[in-house]
């Protein structure tokens, strides 16, 4: 069993629609965790980082922590075409390396 | 703020040859740089940590002697490809963590990425 779990998809949704995408992980000690957006032929750009458990809200973005359930999710308000990407998400227990899911490829259709 | 540049964005080498690709921090310093090889729609795979001033630590099955890393100062690291093949064909990323903790613990900065391909 891999230590974070993420659906590759792809995922495709109309313009304006709210995309969900979630994580799952295993190691309780995971602390810090972020969100990265990757398009094609290109580094990741962060998007969220949040500590232990809450929701934090940036412009169209929610992240979502639940350490309870060991679940993480980003939420994406009025999706836009240029929102269409690789997202990865990403962890750590505070030991430097990061964790990191499959990545979600989503499409947003005009 | 928190740039992260690689030099050279594409390299094409004949098999054989050395390649040596750089990553600067821009805007910060970076007491840790972390060096990642991505193959195509697969996630990032961490190849080393690299320290400034000291040795690199890389990871189990990344041959230390064939991807030679560098980090002589707080803003450039330094990834060598020794005697190239063409598997070593990849997307090579690096990351930067800020000194100060900026964006938080653990957080990375990456670089837009180098492909490199050997013919």
């Amino acid at each position: 069993q891999k230590e974070v779990e993420q659906d590759p998809g792809p995922l495709s949704v109309p313009e304006g629609a709210i995309v969900s995408l979630n994580c799952t992980y295993s190691n309780s000690a995971f602390q810090y965790f972020m969100w990265y957006r990757q398009y094609s032929r290109k580094g990741p750009e962060l998007l969220m980082y949040t500590y232990s458990s809450g929701n934090k809200e940036d412009g169209r973005f929610t992240a979502q922590v639940d350490k309870s359930s060991k679940y993480i999710s980003l939420f994406i308000r009025d999706s836009q075409p240029s929102d269409s990407a690789t997202y990865l998400c990403a962890m750590s227990a505070g030991a430097q390396k990061l964790v990191f899911g499959q990545g979600t490829r989503l499409t947003i259709n005009p | 703020g928190a740039v992260v540049s690689q030099h050279p964005s594409r390299v094409i080498c004949k098999s054989g040859t050395s390649v040596k690709i750089e990553c600067r921090s821009l805007d910060f310093q970076a007491t840790t740089m972390f060096w990642y090889r991505q193959f195509p729609k697969q996630s990032l795979m961490l190849m080393a940590t690299s320290n400034e001033g000291s040795k690199a630590t890389y990871e189990q099955g990344v041959e230390k002697d064939k991807f030679l890393i560098n980090h002589a100062s707080l803003t450039l690291s330094t990834l060598t490809v020794t005697s190239a093949h063409p598997e070593d064909s990849s997307f090579y990323i690096c990351s930067a963590r800020d000194l100060l903790g900026r964006g938080g613990t653990d957080t990375q900065y990456f670089g837009p990425g180098t492909r490199l391909t050997v013919l």
